[in-house]
């Protein structure tokens, strides 16, 4: 079964310092893996849809990667703003439905 | 604009009792899901359906019911079988089940008294 790890499980940085974001996932046998943003109470927003074959994919300040042979992916946050801060969640669609990691929750200081 | 809609947004429930939350697309997606969210944990799909009359129970499908009775609708029934039930309900589309982006809706949150 198809478990999905996010590390750290939660984050505080200042203001402009460049982040990074862990996702791991336990079968590289996937179609896709998507990083969403969750604000507290809300729904999520996609961020990033990476398929299967592509190694990045790349909006504005954000990049993320992924290594299916490893069972990695990234989220790499550029020049971080107090906006940014939010609940960041990794999922990935194997075959069957998708599987999503805890999150984690990123707090940016002005 | 396309989107999702969830209703109602807080909901609170006696033990007991049955309670519906909707869920809306105007996006002309075939498939959608139900998770469920609760501190500290990943969503976990509860039902998902890929086509008008036609469903599949997720990991947690126990205590909950739907319907897909028009492509645009969704509803989800908590039911008096569901021992746990207070928790964050997300409902979310997609053009096909597979390869295709998610569209999620802004969510209900049941609390049960």
């Amino acid at each position: 079964k198809q478990e999905v790890t996010q590390i750290p499980a939660a984050l505080s940085v200042p203001e402009g310092e460049n982040l990074v974001l862990n996702c791991s996932f336990t079968d590289s046998a996937i179609y896709n893996l998507q990083w969403f943003r969750q604000d507290p109470g809300k729904g999520l927003t996609s961020l990033l849809l990476i398929q299967s074959s592509q190694r990045e994919q790349t909006s504005g300040r954000l990049n993320a990667s992924l290594d299916k042979s490893s069972g990695r992916s990234t989220l790499y946050i550029a020049a971080s703003q107090p906006g940014d801060s939010a609940t960041y969640l990794c999922a990935v669609r194997p075959v069957g439905d998708m599987r999503f990691g805890a999150g984690t929750r990123l707090t940016v200081k002005p | 604009d396309g989107g999702i809609t969830q209703s109602p947004k807080y909901l609170f429930r006696k033990e007991g009792q049955n309670v519906t939350l909707s869920c809306e697309q105007n996006l002309n997606h075939d498939a959608m899901y139900w998770y469920r969210q609760d501190p500290g944990q990943g969503l976990r799909l509860i039902y998902y359906s890929q086509i008008v009359n036609d469903f599949q129970k997720g990991d947690i499908a126990e205590g909950y019911s739907v319907s897909r009775e028009k492509k645009e609708s969704f509803p989800l029934t908590v039911t008096s079988a569901q021992k746990n039930p207070t928790a964050f309900y997300l409902c979310a589309s997609s053009e096909q089940s597979g390869a295709n982006v998610l569209t999620f809706g802004a969510g209900s949150r049941l609390t049960v008294l």
